[in-house]
Order: structure tokens, then C-alpha cells, then sequence
């Protein structure tokens, strides 16, 4: 069975920093692409990251390139973000997923989804 | 405003049959696959088409998706009170080089 779950979410001063985690299960991390979707508090789904699953590519959303990075370790079957310079517009639950196939580019086949790790940006 | 446009609400009546439009460009949906995805309340969201008509194991044949140019839309037929929840369509963009988002319909079951 598929789990994802994540972590590392939390209350954090504008400008701050954190990294949040994903740990994977039950299938093989390292031939799967994974990606990072946020929903801000009422409102829709935004796409933030995607990483292959080598980790050689990624890509992210125009609202978030500069100051987000996301990495994986496969020895460890997890996919981190790395958020910095955050705002109050960053706060939201964030999801990662896992990508039906090795690429993160070009598609939107996120066949799994963690429960979301909440991020709060206030001072 | 997202890329692609969804009517913010949609409703039905039990049994009914109801569609959820989702309205692109040339070069999202135009030219590539459509994903729609069901959130219902206080949950994670989850795969409900993938590549345009396709249905994940486990996913009820009520649900369908068809593509058209640069529009999709998901049929829901024989409505159920568990089908009310909030439904995302999803496209890969050229342009942007990332996935864009509908802004989601939420779904009534009267």
C-alpha cells in the first residue's frame, strides 16, 4: 500500500525559513517522480514542485522559484522543500504526491497524495 | 485567476447525471492530458481521471472524462450523496513548464 507522509509544517515569522519531509512507502521510490501541491486556508489547489525520480530535474511554479528547492534522498525514500523568504501568501497545507511515472515533467498523474503538512506564516 | 476555468459550483439531484466543465488554452490542455481530482471535505485530494478518460482501480464507472480542443469535462451519472466534494481539473503547460489547476467546483447533491 502507498503511504506518503509528511512533515516539518508548523507557525513560522515572515521571512523565515522550513524544510518539510515526505517519507514514501510501499512502492519504489527511486523510479517514481514525485511532486509538492498547495491549498491556502477556502481556497483551490496549487501546484508548487516537481522533482523526477533520479532528482536530477526539477521544476517549480513562478510564484515560488527563487525561494523554494526540492530534493529527495532515495536511500531514505523521501522528497524534502526547502522553503525560504516565506510570506504570508505561503500559508497552506502542503501535499506531496506521487507521480504516475519517472518524469515530473509534463504531467499532471499525481496517482497518490499524503495528508498535508500545514503552514502558518505570521508574525 | 487560475489557468484553467471551472464554474465554481455545480448540482444535482440524486441519480441525476451532471457535468463539470473545464475551459484551457492551446497550450495546456490543447496539448496535453487532463486530470481531474475529487477533494472531499477535510481530506486530501485523489485521483479521479487520468489522461484525459482514463479511471484509476477503484474509481466507480459513474465518473468519465472526455477532452475536446482546448476544454474537458467530467460526467458524474447516477449522483450520489457521497459524490458532494470539490473536483479540481489539471493540465501540464507548455508555457509555464508546470501543472496548472482549475479553480474547483464544488459539487451539491440536493
Amino acid at each position: 500500500e502507498v503511504q506518503l507522509l509528511e512533515s516539518g509544517g508548523g507557525l513560522v515569522q515572515p521571512g523565515g525559513s522550513l524544510r518539510l519531509s515526505c517519507a514514501a512507502s510501499g512502492f519504489t521510490f527511486r523510479h517514481y517522480a514525485m511532486t509538492w501541491v498547495r491549498q491556502a486556508p477556502g481556497k483551490g489547489l496549487e501546484w508548487v514542485s516537481g522533482i523526477s525520480g533520479s532528482g536530477e530535474k526539477t521544476y517549480y511554479a513562478d510564484s515560488v522559484k527563487g525561494r523554494f528547492t526540492v530534493s529527495r534522498d532515495n536511500s531514505k525514500n523521501t522528497v524534502y522543500l526547502q522553503v525560504n523568504s516565506l510570506r504570508a501568501d505561503d500559508t497552506a497545507v502542503y501535499y506531496c504526491a506521487k507521480v504516475g511515472g519517472i518524469t515530473a515533467a509534463g504531467t499532471g498523474n499525481f496517482d497518490y497524495w499524503g495528508q498535508g503538512t500545514l503552514v502558518t506564516v505570521s508574525s | 485567476q487560475s489557468v484553467l476555468t471551472q464554474p465554481p459550483s455545480a448540482s444535482g439531484t440524486p441519480g441525476q447525471r451532471v457535468t463539470v466543465s473545464c475551459s484551457g488554452s492551446s497550450s495546456n490542455i490543447g496539448s496535453n492530458y487532463v486530470y481531474w481530482f475529487q477533494q472531499l471535505p477535510g481530506t486530501a485530494p485523489k485521483l479521479l481521471i487520468y489522461r484525459n478518460n482514463q479511471r484509476p482501480s477503484g474509481v466507480p464507472d459513474r465518473f468519465s472524462g472526455s477532452k475536446s480542443g482546448t476544454s474537458a469535462s467530467l460526467a458524474i451519472s447516477g449522483l450520489r450523496s457521497e459524490d458532494e466534494a470539490e473536483y479540481y481539473c489539471a493540465a501540464w503547460d507548455d508555457s509555464l513548464s508546470g501543472v496548472v489547476f482549475g479553480g474547483g467546483t464544488k459539487l451539491a447533491v440536493l
